[in-house]
């Protein structure tokens, strides 16, 4: 089964609004970690957020927050007042359980075109 | 600067030869891994190490080899690459969870063609 799943392949957004990108994971383990990353056209990965289970608030970095909702298992990653820059695969992962070493695990991506 | 350094960044190699896909990490991280990226699958996980001497597979590993003799290295080794192993490779590094490892450092890619 799919641990992390990202519905939506592709996005568009008018540049300066605000875009949520779609998550959702499937673990039966109460301690996880939710990542988000994001990859240029050039490639890289470029690691935006983190979210641990058992924090109280949503994970907030300067333009991007993840709007947590654990009940609903969503992890959702908000980008607010969007650039042209902003225009990349965004991938959600996840760790579990947390406590261990144990590797990331990548939903298949969506791709974020902001338009001018 | 902290950073993941993973070569060659392009590779384009024959059926059969082996080669092998070099990371460096210059921060002590104990976790260390291999992703391969390919269009409409995301990335998946091929080998990983939780520290010296410890391997272990992943989700992909058949056709691959790994080593980590020292903590700072995590080579890829295919010993027989085949043309369904292009793809674009990754090496990773974080500190363990129970370090507080809430980010996983990532080196530039691979971009490896096998013809």
């Amino acid at each position: 089964a799919q641990k992390i799943t990202q519905t939506q392949p592709g996005m568009f957004v008018q540049e300066k609004e605000a875009v949520t990108l779609d998550c959702t994971y499937d673990t039966s383990d109460p301690s996880y970690g939710l990542f988000w990353y994001k990859q240029p056209s050039s490639g890289e990965m470029i690691f935006l957020i983190y979210q641990g289970s058992y924090d109280q608030q949503n994970a907030t970095e300067g333009r991007y927050s993840l709007n947590f909702q654990k009940a609903r298992k969503s992890a959702n990653l908000v980008i607010s007042a969007s650039q042209l820059g902003d225009s990349a695969m965004y991938f959600c992962a996840m760790r579990e359980p947390y406590s261990g070493n144990t590797p990331l695990v990548f939903g298949k991506g969506t791709r974020l075109s902001v338009i001018a | 600067e902290a950073q993941v350094t993973q070569n060659p960044r392009y590779l384009i190699t024959v059926t059969g030869k082996k080669l092998t896909v070099t990371c460096s990490q210059n921060m002590n991280h104990e976790y260390m891994s291999w992703y391969r990226q390919d269009p409409g699958l995301g990335l998946r996980q091929i080998y990983y190490s939780m520290n010296v001497e410890v391997t272990d597979k992943g989700d992909v590993p058949e056709g691959y080899k790994v080593s980590r003799k020292e903590k700072r290295n995590f080579p890829l080794i295919l010993e027989s690459p085949s043309p369904n192993q292009t793809s674009l490779y990754f090496c990773a590094s974080s500190l363990s969870p129970g370090q507080g490892g809430t980010e996983a450092f990532f080196g530039q890619g691979t971009r490896l063609t096998v013809v």
